[in-house]
């Protein structure tokens, strides 16, 4: 297994460009998790899906941040416009029910 | 609010120096207490779940022993690749849901 695909692994983009992040989860992972890993605050969830099907998006910053799930086996983030706050690493990770996380390697966003 | 701080920030250690990391949790009910492994640029990699207070597991030269309160990862006879972040996170019971709680880290350099 290939394990939870990212990409891209950087990106670097302008103050106010739309942004998008996509993740494929390992097959059979019925969970789909967003983290954002920065310095001050560590790992945040921002949102999770179970089958597809946003459960918890208390954790998006505000309404600049969008995530779909259209299949079982695709989600994207969306940042729309960006800003500069918004640099962090993002993480997706995927999980089956009663095992364990997996996590991503990671898209390393810088806006500028 | 449930809440995980780790201790120390960082560690320092020779190769064969054992040492243990803390990770002390405030939570409504736990569902599972998680310690990742994260190298630099990285997603967290699994390394343990447990469940109840007096539980205990071990990999390698790693042992996570787990209270009411607190869960500690005990490094025995560390080698120069156990060098990284690690990460603990809690599963709240709360409202059955699946997210993570992460804590900022320990970051261990083991020098040979």
């Amino acid at each position: 297994d290939a394990g939870v695909i990212q990409s891209p692994r950087h990106e670097v983009t302008e103050m106010g460009q739309e942004v998008t992040l996509r993740c494929k989860p390992i097959s059979g992972h019925d969970y789909l998790f967003w983290y954002r890993q920065t310095m001050m605050r560590g790992l945040e969830l921002l949102i999770y899906f179970n089958n597809n099907v946003p459960i918890d998006d208390s954790g998006m910053p505000e309404d600049r941040f969008s995530a779909k799930m259209p299949n079982a086996s695709f989600s994207t983030l969306k940042i729309q416009p960006s800003e500069p706050r918004d640099s962090a690493v993002y993480f997706c990770a995927s999980r089956e029910m009663n095992y364990g996380y997996t996590f991503g390697s990671g898209t390393r966003l810088t806006v500028v | 609010e449930d809440q995980v701080t780790q201790s120390p920030e960082a560690l320092r250690l020779q190769e064969g120096e054992s040492s243990s990391l803390n990770c002390s949790y405030t939570v409504s009910g736990l569902r599972g207490l998680f310690w990742y492994r994260q190298d630099p640029g990285k997603g967290p990699e699994f390394l343990f779940t447990l469940y109840s207070a007096g539980e205990e597991k071990e990999k390698e030269r790693l042992k996570a022993t787990l209270t009411k309160k607190e869960s500690f990862l005990h490094i025995t006879a560390p080698k120069p690749e156990d060098s990284a972040t690690y990460l603990c996170a809690v599963r709240p019971a709360k409202g059955g849901s699946e997210k993570l709680v992460f804590g900022k880290g320990t970051k261990l350099t083991v020098n040979p």
